[in-house]
């Protein structure tokens, strides 16, 4: 059974950086076509994409957040990490750590995400 | 990246058919099948239901089915169920990111 879950701060201060963490359990992020990945939703909003890793380690970020997004695996804790820098009230969103599998025709499946972790950032 | 263009709401009676679109451009969703949509309750992660335009997942009913037309793909749902009320999102790869785009969202309203 795949399980993720997402640990960090639920209240950050503008300008602070946030460090999110994925825990996950089920599957391994060296098997071939794995990559986990981070996605926001701000309140009433549609969701967003942030960052991937994939197994080989090729990392993949959002162009209009790059500059502030660093996202790393631990494989031997099973765990991927995603901090964020200068963060600010528009921030504000449910993190989810996402599973993507993904498949020599190009394709990437996300079926399984984490439960989310809603993060306000205020002063 | 815009986000890929959903009508706000649809509505129908227990039993009926409803379709939403997804409308993106000929560089994400007209260009390819990576196109997937997710069910999303409130307070709930989203969940996949449909996968590459129109395949489903294991445990998906077979009552949710999608299909794409040049730049528009579209979420049917059959024999519509009070369950269903929940808000639906597309989601396509786009290479100017090399990221998934998602769609504005669709909240189902069953009468």
């Amino acid at each position: 059974q795949i399980t993720l879950k997402e640990s960090g701060p639920t209240l950050v201060k503008p300008t602070q950086t946030v460090t999110l963490t994925c825990s996950f359990s089920g599957f391994s992020l060296t098997t071939t076509g794995v990559a986990v990945g981070w996605i926001r939703q701000p309140p009433t909003k549609a969701p967003e994409w942030l960052a991937l890793v994939y197994w080989h380690d090729e990392k993949r970020y959002s162009p209009s957040l790059k500059g502030r997004l660093t996202i790393i695996k631990d494989t031997s804790k099973n765990q991927v990490v995603l901090t964020m820098a200068s963060m600010a009230p528009v921030d504000t969103a449910t993190y989810y750590c996402v599973q993507l599998s993904c498949f020599t025709s190009g394709s990437c499946h996300t079926a399984h995400w984490g439960q989310g972790t809603l993060d306000t950032v205020s002063s | 990246q815009s986000a890929l263009t959903q009508p706000a709401s649809v509505s129908g009676s227990p039993g009926q058919s409803i379709t939403i679109s997804c409308t993106g451009t000929s560089s994400d969703v007209g260009r390819y099948n990576y196109l997937s949509w997710y069910q999303q309750y409130p307070g709930k992660a989203p969940k996949l239901i449909i996968y590459d335009v129109n395949s489903r997942p294991s445990g998906i009913s077979n009552r949710f089915s999608g299909s794409k037309s040049g730049n528009t793909a579209s979420l049917t749902i059959s024999g519509l169920q009070a369950e269903d009320e929940a808000d639906y999102y597309c989601s396509s790869y786009t290479p100017t990111t090399n990221l998934d785009v998602f769609g504005t969202g669709t909240t189902v309203s069953v009468l």
